[in-house]
């Protein structure tokens, strides 16, 4: 079975800086999809970026970018410019491709306080 | 863009009682998850259907059942409701073949 772990259960930033959020997983399939999800307070879950494991190069959406080491099974969140409204919990989830087991697997959670 | 539509958003019960939560997917979408959210928790996957069959199952109490319509909407019904049910209920659709997951807004449901 598939595992994500999120070792980090808070993290804090200064306005306008950069932050990253680690996230590994353990699977024996070859090939996935990985995103980080964003919940604010009103705890709507926001999808924050995807990566599918087949692409060797890294996503990137605006200010927010992944590392993605598909060899050593991790997918950590850079967060560049860090804004007010970043302050949220933010979860690492993994798919699985196949058909009828495709649920998201997600992480613990990392607990993102951002300071002005 | 259409979204994922979920009622109640919000619905208070007392233990022992029934309380039943209902999802509206996006069109066309085929596949209908249900997750639970607990507070201070991950959300935690209950249960999905494909083409209104169910296509996997995860820790779904007994109490808990769920189905989908032949207009793709889905409920889940919870019975004997007990003080650790309260949590979020989030619903999610996806298309087949996409990457696309879409959640809902949730239902907050409180036993009391």
């Amino acid at each position: 079975a598939q595992t994500v772990t999120q070792s980090q259960p808070e993290m804090s930033v200064q306005e306008a800086e950069t932050v990253t959020l680690s996230c590994t997983y353990d699977t024996s399939e070859s090939d996935y999809y990985l995103f980080w999800y964003k919940q604010p307070p009103s705890r709507q879950m926001i999808l924050v970026i995807r990566q599918e494991a087949y692409k060797q190069q890294n996503a990137t959406e605006n200010r927010f970018s992944v590392n993605f080491q598909k060899a050593a099974k991790s997918f950590s969140l850079k967060i560049s410019d860090s804004q007010l409204g970043d302050a949220a919990m933010y979860f690492c989830a993994y798919r699985s491709l196949h058909h009828n087991t495709d649920k998201l697997i997600f992480g613990t959670g990392t607990r993102l306080q951002v300071f002005p | 863009a259409a979204g994922v539509i979920q009622s109640p958003r919000h619905l208070i019960k007392e233990k022992r009682e029934t309380a039943t939560l209902k999802c509206y997917p996006i069109p066309r979408h085929d596949t209908v998850y249900w997750y639970q959210q607990g507070p201070g928790q991950d959300p935690q996957f209950l249960i999905s259907f494909y083409e209104k069959m169910q296509s996997d199952k995860g820790s779904i109490p007994d109490r808990f059942s769920a189905q989908q319509f032949s207009d793709y909407h889905s409920e889940l019904n919870m019975s004997s409701l007990e003080l650790g049910d309260s949590a979020l209920y989030f619903c999610a659709s996806s298309q087949t073949g996409t990457y696309g997951y879409t959640f809902g807004s949730g239902t907050r449901l409180t036993v009391v």
